[in-house]
């Protein structure tokens, strides 16, 4: 079975703290990409990144930062000095080579960083 | 260059009524998918193609169907509309696996 778990549903900051958001995952596949997608209360999915199973390098891009570790299945989400226009809904997703490449979404974690 | 592109954006029917939905992309991409997204559970995904020609079901197929006679357009066909299918609908597309998806903006489909 193929799933993605993202445990929390809302979280609340105020502006410049730090925020983790979490996505553990699981597949049989050994050949799999993981996503990360903001969706802005305009209701757009903006792509934020991608990362392959066989690269587990972390990722830094500008405040954000990706934390992927096979070992535990999860691939987190960091947001450092979060600001008001992070406020959002953040989905997790997972693609293999089943369903034409189709992704496996988490049910998001919704985002609400207060002034 | 538009990208991937929904119509309508949004619309109402009423219980039993039916409507296709249009999504179209200028990528040139092989596949196509139709994702619902409804409150608390994330997108699903319902039907989706692989190419011209081919559709396949996805994890919610039940109510409707789907059509892609030409590479660029993706048709979903909802036949006979029910409350349950109130949501809102983001079509997808891809180069693959390894690349990423992009998607419309979205159609909110409201059933009375």
């Amino acid at each position: 079975a193929q799933k993605v778990t993202q445990a929390q549903t809302e979280i609340s900051v105020v502006e410049k703290e730090d925020v983790t958001l979490d996505c553990v995952y699981e597949t049989r596949d050994t050949t799999y990409y993981l996503f990360w997608y903001k969706q802005p209360p305009s209701g757009e999915l903006v792509f934020l990144i991608r990362r392959n199973s066989f690269d587990e390098q972390n990722e830094i891009s500008g405040r954000y930062s990706w934390n992927f570790q096979k070992s535990t299945s999860s691939f987190n989400f960091t947001i450092t000095a979060s600001q008001v226009v992070d406020s959002a809904v953040y989905f997790c997703a997972l693609s293999t080579n089943q369903a034409g490449t189709a992704l496996i979404f988490g049910k998001g974690t919704t985002l609400s960083v207060s002034s | 260059n538009a990208g991937v592109t929904q119509t309508p954006k949004f619309r109402v029917l009423k219980t039993g009524q039916s409507m296709t939905l249009l999504c179209a992309q200028d990528m040139n991409h092989e596949y196509m998918y139709w994702y619902r997204q409804d409150p608390g559970m994330g997108l699903r995904l319902i039907h989706y193609s692989v190419g011209e020609g081919t559709t396949a079901k996805g994890e919610v197929p039940d109510g409707y169907n789907v059509s892609r006679l030409k590479k660029q357009n993706f048709l979903l066909g909802l036949e006979s509309a029910a409350p349950s299918q109130t949501s809102v609908y983001f079509c997808g597309t891809s180069g693959g696996s390894s690349y990423e998806q992009y998607f419309g903006p979205g159609t909110r489909l409201t059933v009375t």
